[in-house]
C-alpha cells in the first residue's frame, strides 16, 4: 500500500460529460502529480502541485483542470470528455520534488471509460 | 519528443537466469533515474533509484547500472523469480529551474517464466 489514495477507481461516463477524480497524497507529502496513461503509452505527465499551488505543467489539455487543497488533497478535473480521454489517470505524491531519498509514490489509479 | 525511451516492449526470461531491461534517454540534464515495477490494476511502485553521479546501484537481487556518455541505463534483477513479472517503467528527473517533472518510458513488459 502506497499510502496514496484515489477515487473511484473506475468511472464510465459519456462523451460531452465532466467528471472530477479525487487523490489524497501520503501523509506528510505536500507535492500532489497527475498522470495519464492512455493505450500503449507510458505515464504522461499532466500537472504538478505543490503545498496549493501549482508548481509544473505538462502536455494538459485546456478541457482538463486540478487543483490541491489546503489540506493537501487535489482534484483532476476534466469537462467535454471525448472518447480519446479514456484512460487510466494515476495521481502520485512525494515529500517535495522527486530526488535521492523522496522518490514518487503512486496510488492505484481512476479507470475513466467514455462511451 | 520522447526523451526517455524503452525501445523494447517485452522480454521473456526464464525463472533463476537474469533480467536486464533498458533504457535510453535523451536529455543531458537529467541527472537522477528511477526504475519502477507495475501490476495489473495496481499504480506503479517505486524499486530502485540511482544519481547521476554515481554508476551503479544495488539492493538485494536488482541493481541498476548508469552509462552518462551513452545516455542508457539499465536494470539488471538476478535470478528472476515468476513475481517479478510486470512492467517495469524507467524514469528521469533533471536539475536547474523548475523540472519537477518526472518523465517515463513506455514501459517493458517482463515475463519470468517458471
Amino acid at each position: 500500500d502506497s499510502g496514496v489514495t484515489q477515487t473511484p477507481k473506475h468511472l464510465i461516463t459519456a462523451t460531452g460529460q465532466r467528471v472530477t477524480l479525487r487523490c489524497s497524497p501520503r501523509s506528510g507529502d505536500l507535492s500532489v502529480y497527475w498522470y495519464q496513461q492512455s493505450l500503449d503509452q507510458g505515464l504522461q505527465f499532466l500537472i504538478q502541485y505543490y503545498n496549493g499551488e501549482e508548481r509544473a505543467k505538462g502536455n494538459i489539455l485546456e478541457r482538463f483542470s486540478a487543483q490541491q487543497f489546503p489540506d493537501l488533497h487535489s482534484e483532476l478535473n476534466l469537462s467535454s470528455l471525448e472518447l480519446g480521454d479514456s484512460a487510466l489517470y494515476f495521481c502520485a505524491s512525494s515529500v517535495d520534488r522527486v530526488g535521492a531519498g523522496s522518490p514518487l509514490h503512486f496510488g492505484n489509479g481512476t479507470r475513466l471509460t467514455v462511451t | 519528443d520522447q526523451q526517455v525511451k524503452q525501445n523494447s516492449p517485452s522480454l521473456s526470461v526464464q525463472e533463476g537466469r537474469i533480467s536486464i531491461l533498458n533504457c535510453d534517454y535523451t536529455n543531458s540534464m537529467f541527472d537522477y533515474f528511477l526504475w519502477y515495477k507495475k501490476y495489473p490494476a495496481e499504480g506503479p511502485t517505486f524499486l530502485i533509484s540511482i544519481s547521476s553521479i554515481k554508476d551503479k546501484n544495488e539492493d538485494g537481487r536488482f541493481t541498476v547500472f548508469l552509462n552518462k556518455s551513452a545516455k542508457h541505463l539499465s536494470l539488471h534483477i538476478v535470478p528472476s523469480q515468476p513475481g517479478d513479472s510486470a512492467v517495469y517503467f524507467c524514469a528521469a528527473i533533471g536539475s536547474g529551474g523548475s523540472n519537477y517533472k518526472l518523465t517515463f518510458g513506455k514501459g517493458t513488459l517482463l515475463t519470468v517464466n517458471p
